[in-house]
Parts: structure tokens; sequence; C-alpha cells
């Protein structure tokens, strides 16, 4: 599995669009970017999946540049609902032991 | 579609009491894993089962746990005389397959809390 390094924290105020970045300089070919967002007492909840270029949902933009050695998740418009952990992890399929790290903890200020 | 469902959400435990964790996938979906969380961590893989088989366990404790997932029913996470080491937070999650980007979804998780 490629090792990941993302922030440990960020803070933000509502309203805001918030840019997390995951390095993520082993990727394999076969891999993808996932994220995970986790609320406190809850399990996590993907939130976006991409391989390569662009990624956009309802929730958020995934953006990969040509090397994938890093990716980006961006959030726009941000309320203090979306206060939570945020994984990035790379594996390339429903099977690996995967293993989140601390993620990165977003703190959303009114 | 009901999601990941796990039950009990909490459940409390004398040390050496048994525990028993259960989870019931997506539907449609036949891969069920498990994790534990601790405080202020990330979820550690622990196993992945299919319809009667254990695929992986290397991520479970060598003693007092155990994982078993019948062609009936859900899965269930066991651990045998429970110590308070074992209070953390398990989180089951599913997935249809394993083709390359076949993500996990996750349950809301059983809090064990040993005494």
């Amino acid at each position: 599995l490629a090792k990941t390094t993302q922030p440990i924290s960020m803070d933000s105020y509502e309203g805001q669009e918030v840019n997390i970045t995951c390095s993520h300089n082993n990727i394999a070919t076969n891999d993808y970017i996932t994220w995970y967002q986790q609320f406190p007492s809850q399990g996590p909840r993907f939130i976006i999946q991409g391989y390569k270029t662009k990624v956009t949902n309802e929730v958020a933009s995934l953006f990969i540049p040509a090397d994938r050695k890093s990716s980006t998740l961006s959030l726009p418009r941000v309320s203090l609902s979306d206060t939570a952990v945020y994984y990035c992890l790379v594996f390339s399929g429903g099977y690996q032991k995967v293993t989140f790290g601390i993620g990165t903890k977003l703190q959303v200020i009114p | 579609n009901a999601g990941v469902m796990q039950n009990p959400r909490h459940l409390v435990r004398r040390r050496g009491q048994e525990a028993r964790l259960r989870c019931s996938p997506m539907k449609g979906h036949s891969h069920v894993y498990w994790y534990r969380q601790l405080p202020e961590e990330g979820l550690k893989f622990m196993v992945y089962l299919q319809k009667e088989n254990i695929i992986d366990e290397s991520g479970m404790p060598k003693e007092r746990f155990s994982a078993e997932f019948p062609k009936e029913g859900p899965s269930i996470l066991r651990i045998q005389q429970v110590v308070r080491g074992d209070s953390a937070a398990y989180f089951c999650a599913s997935s249809p397959g394993t083709d390359s980007g076949e993500t996990q979804y996750f349950g809301p998780g059983t809090r064990l809390l040993v005494l």
C-alpha cells in the first residue's frame, strides 16, 4: 500500500473553500485515490474517489496531477457540519489491508 | 438500500466476559472487513471475510479474537475474555467485490467498553 501524508489539522471559516492535499509518492499503477470523512462517534463515510485528472460529485472535487504523486480534496463553501476528520487512502481494490492514518482534522469556525 | 448495519452500537463488558459484535453488510455485498479504532487514532485492519471463508486475518490478535461470516446471517466478531485494552470502536465495512476501484462502505461502529 502506498504511504500517504496529509496535514494533521486545518481550520477554516464558514463559507470558504477548503483544500486538503495528500502526498502519495509511491502510488502504484493500479491504485485509486479515495477520500473518507469521519464524524465523531461515526464510521468513515466515502466522499470521493479518482484515478487521474479531476473528479467532481455533489460533495467535493478531487484534483489529481499527471504524476499522481499527490491529490487535493476540495470542499466548496464549507459549513460547520463539515467539521470532521478526512482520510486520504490509496489502494487498488476492495480487498486491501487498508489502514487509515490519523487523517486531517478539519475545524470549521463560524 | 440500507447501509452497513452494526449492533449493538454500544457494549459494556467486565473483564473476562465475552463480546459479540454483529455486522450486516450492504445488500449485494459479499465481502466484509473488520477494523478497530482506538481514541485519536486511525482505523486498523483486523480481518477480511467472504461468505463462510476467512480470507485474511493477519490484523487480528492471535488469541481471544475470532470472526465468522456464515452463509446465513450477519458477520460476527467475537472477543473472548475481554481485557481493558480491548476497549475501542470496532467498525465493519463491506464491498461488492475486490475489483480495482471498488471501495468499502462502513457501518456506524460498535463501541466496546471493558470495565
